[in-house]
């Protein structure tokens, strides 16, 4: 079965800092990358997503996240958060082996005003 | 939200008691899933369906059983409720895609099920 690592666990920033959450998955084939945010309190929503093309994905809230096949990595970004950006971030890998999504553990945010 | 509905959104129960969490879905897709989410784990798939009575287990599916009699409804139940289920339930649905790509998952609102 795939697998998807988080590396930090809990990150706190303030506002108007860089933020950028490492995802790595363990499958060599095609895959499809995501990046769910939970808020407090709500269920997992769609942050951006990659299928093919471009390795560098925009997504909503001004978050980006670039795919480096080399790496196995689909490390998440944004150049300024905000407070209400404070929220559970996950990543989660859709191989082309099944119709199974593969989540990682989740990086809690804190944004400080 | 892709019209998913889960059904109770917070229930408790006692040890030992059955409990069934229900989904449900206005689009008629063919995937439908239930994960828990616990703190540290993330969410881990327990049972998973690919359409009406087909259904598969994940990777906790220990304790579980899930049911789909009709394309918009599955079924998950806690055949003797036990502590350790305590948790919060979503359901998801992952849209049309191209074999097994290029598909979205879409997440219902959550069931927090307490076991005392």
């Amino acid at each position: 079965a795939q697998s998807v690592s988080q590396h930090n666990h809990h990150v706190i920033l303030s506002e108007a800092a860089s933020l950028e959450l490492g995802c790595n998955y363990s499958y060599g084939g095609t895959v499809n990358l995501f990046w769910y945010v939970q808020y407090p309190g709500q269920h997992l929503q769609l942050l951006l997503k990659y299928f093919s093309g471009d390795p560098l994905v925009k997504g909503i809230k001004g978050f980006e996240a670039e795919f480096i096949k080399s790496k196995f990595s689909f490390n998440l970004r944004k150049p300024s958060v905000q407070w209400s950006d404070t929220a559970e971030y996950f990543c989660a890998v859709n191989a082309d082996t099944g119709n199974q999504f593969y989540f990682g553990t989740g990086t809690s945010l804190t944004v400080i005003p | 939200d892709a019209g998913i509905t889960q059904s109770p959104r917070h229930k408790v129960t006692e040890t030992g008691t059955p409990v069934t969490l229900r989904c449900h879905q206005t689009e008629n897709h063919r995937y439908m899933y239930w994960y828990r989410q616990d703190p540290g784990h993330g969410l881990r798939l327990i049972h998973y369906s690919y359409g009406v009575k087909d259904t598969d287990k994940g990777e906790v599916s220990d304790g579980y059983s899930v049911s789909r009699s009709k394309t918009e409804d599955f079924l998950l139940t806690l055949e003797s409720a036990t502590s350790s289920q305590t948790s919060v339930y979503f359901c998801a649905i992952n849209t049309p895609g191209q074999g097994a790509l290029n598909t979205e998952a879409f997440f219902g609102q959550g069931t927090r099920l307490t076991v005392v």
